[in-house]
């Protein structure tokens, strides 16, 4: 029973265009919301994230969008790279009981940025 | 600034060898997990310690143990590996409370014969 959801295992994008990545969750309890990407044989790192009293974060080329009412959020990349191809993991958060956050992943989804 | 240190990199094993993967964290990060990554399965959690001395199970922690004598160190051990404990195995730490900026290894691939 998957609480975080990436339906899309992979995407394909042409360089300088926009790449939407999207994630939906399940529990109403989630109010932190993070994207990792990775690269092959390296561990993921963080990009972006958004609370949940927000509805978008930017950072330079990315953007996380939430969408709390269909519980859905997305990553925007504006332009795509081709150094953007790798894994994005949508990560989500409730708010800790007696202890840190413990975030749970959906499965991914794989881009890929044409040249 | 080493950050998250995992050893080894890459391991085979037999079924039924014992073996511990080791993690190391030099941010002073109270909070500490590992994860195992499998195709089209994302990033599952096997435990994890929210300080020296504390640990708990995650999603997937049958087969796995874990202890935390130390803010630095959290290894994992696998008492009698099986076919299906094959995985890239990832270690992350954060500070309390830090919901984002997990940082991560850069994972160990094991892969039991």
């Amino acid at each position: 029973d998957q609480q975080v959801k990436q339906n899309s295992p992979s995407l394909s994008v042409q360089e300088g265009r926009i790449s939407i990545l999207n994630c939906d969750y399940t529990n109403s309890m989630f109010d932190y919301f993070l994207w990792y990407k990775k690269y092959p044989a390296e561990g993921p790192t963080f990009l972006i994230s958004i609370s949940s009293i927000k509805d978008k974060n930017e950072d330079g080329r990315f953007t996380v969008f939430l969408n709390k009412s269909a519980k859905h959020l997305s990553l925007h990349i504006v332009p795509s790279q081709p150094g953007d191809s790798a894994v994005y993991f949508c990560a989500a958060s409730a708010p800790p009981s007696g202890g840190s956050y413990i975030p749970t992943f959906g499965r991914g989804t794989s881009l890929i940025v044409h040249p | 600034n080493a950050g998250v240190t995992q050893t080894p990199k890459f391991q085979v094993l037999k079924t039924g060898q014992s073996m511990t993967l080791q993690c190391a964290q030099d941010m002073n990060h109270e909070y500490m997990s590992w994860y195992r990554q499998d195709p089209g399965m994302g990033l599952r959690l096997i435990h994890y310690s929210v300080g020296a001395g504390i640990t708990d199970q995650g999603e997937v922690p049958n087969g796995y143990n874990v202890s935390r004598s130390t803010t630095e160190d959290f290894p994992l051990r696998l008492l009698s590996a099986a076919p299906s404990q094959t995985s890239v195995y990832f270690c992350a730490s954060s500070s309390h409370y830090a919901a984002e900026k997990l940082f991560f290894g850069s994972g160990t691939q094991l892969s039991v014969l």
